[in-house]
């Protein structure tokens, strides 16, 4: 079974506006990871916010982090459409080697 | 650093062969990882290395599939005999573990058909 799960599955907006995606998780974690995937590429690491932080900013990319829900959003600020790409939450199963659980991803599709 | 290099990108066999997929991570990384990726299944973790042992194979589908790790700058995944339903592009990532967790560095994959 996966471990984290991205909500909502597709997004579609206009450029310059907000894309949020959420993810959420069903065991304790040290760490949560967002990824991104261009058509036919491999998955590209954006961002690790620790479990004992809240929020983290990276250029125009906005992750917080609640683990009293098991849940992580990602934001998007002033989207563009080379923004355009699937986005992946994966977590670290226990076990302290690192393994990554990746969710379904969301679908995003940004239009000029 | 090239990045975590795999191949071949794409690989189109019969059903019945014999295929091998490789990687060659990046340099000073102890930890490898081989996914699979499908419309149907999304990403799944096959094996995982740590300083060139397996760690965990809970995830390898069946005894066709095999993975090796000679050393820290090779592996390969392995298929024999292949089915059609292993159709599906194969991912390879590896990461530095250590007191800190850090993020995975992927291929860019190896898209495998079996007719």
């Amino acid at each position: 079974s996966q471990q984290g799960e991205e909500d909502p599955q597709a997004l579609s907006i206009q450029e310059g506006e907000n894309a949020t995606m959420n993810c959420s998780y069903k065991t304790s974690i040290n760490n949560l990871q967002w990824y991104r995937q261009n058509s036919g590429r491999g998955l590209v690491h954006l961002i690790l916010i620790r479990s004992n932080e809240r929020e983290k900013h990276s250029g125009r990319l906005r992750v917080t982090l609640d683990t009293s829900k098991k849940s992580s959003s990602l934001l998007i600020t002033a989207s563009r459409a080379a923004d355009t790409a699937s986005y992946f939450c994966a977590t670290p199963l226990s076990g302290g080697y690192n393994k990554l659980i990746f969710g379904a991803g969301t679908r995003l599709a940004v239009h000029p | 650093d090239a990045g975590v290099i795999q191949s071949p990108r794409h690989e189109v066999t019969e059903m019945g062969q014999e295929v091998t997929l490789r990687c060659k991570p990046i340099s000073g990384h102890n930890s490898l990882f081989w996914y699979r990726q499908t419309m149907m299944r999304g990403l799944e973790l096959l094996i995982y290395f740590n300083n060139n042992v397996p760690i965990d194979d809970s995830g390898m589908p069946e005894d066709r599939f095999s993975a090796k790790m000679p050393n820290a700058s090779f592996s390969t995944l392995k298929i024999q005999p292949s089915e059609p339903r292993d159709s599906a592009v194969y991912f390879c990532a590896s990461s530095l573990r250590g007191r800190q967790s850090y993020g995975y560095t992927f291929g860019s994959g190896t898209r495998l058909t079996v007719v």
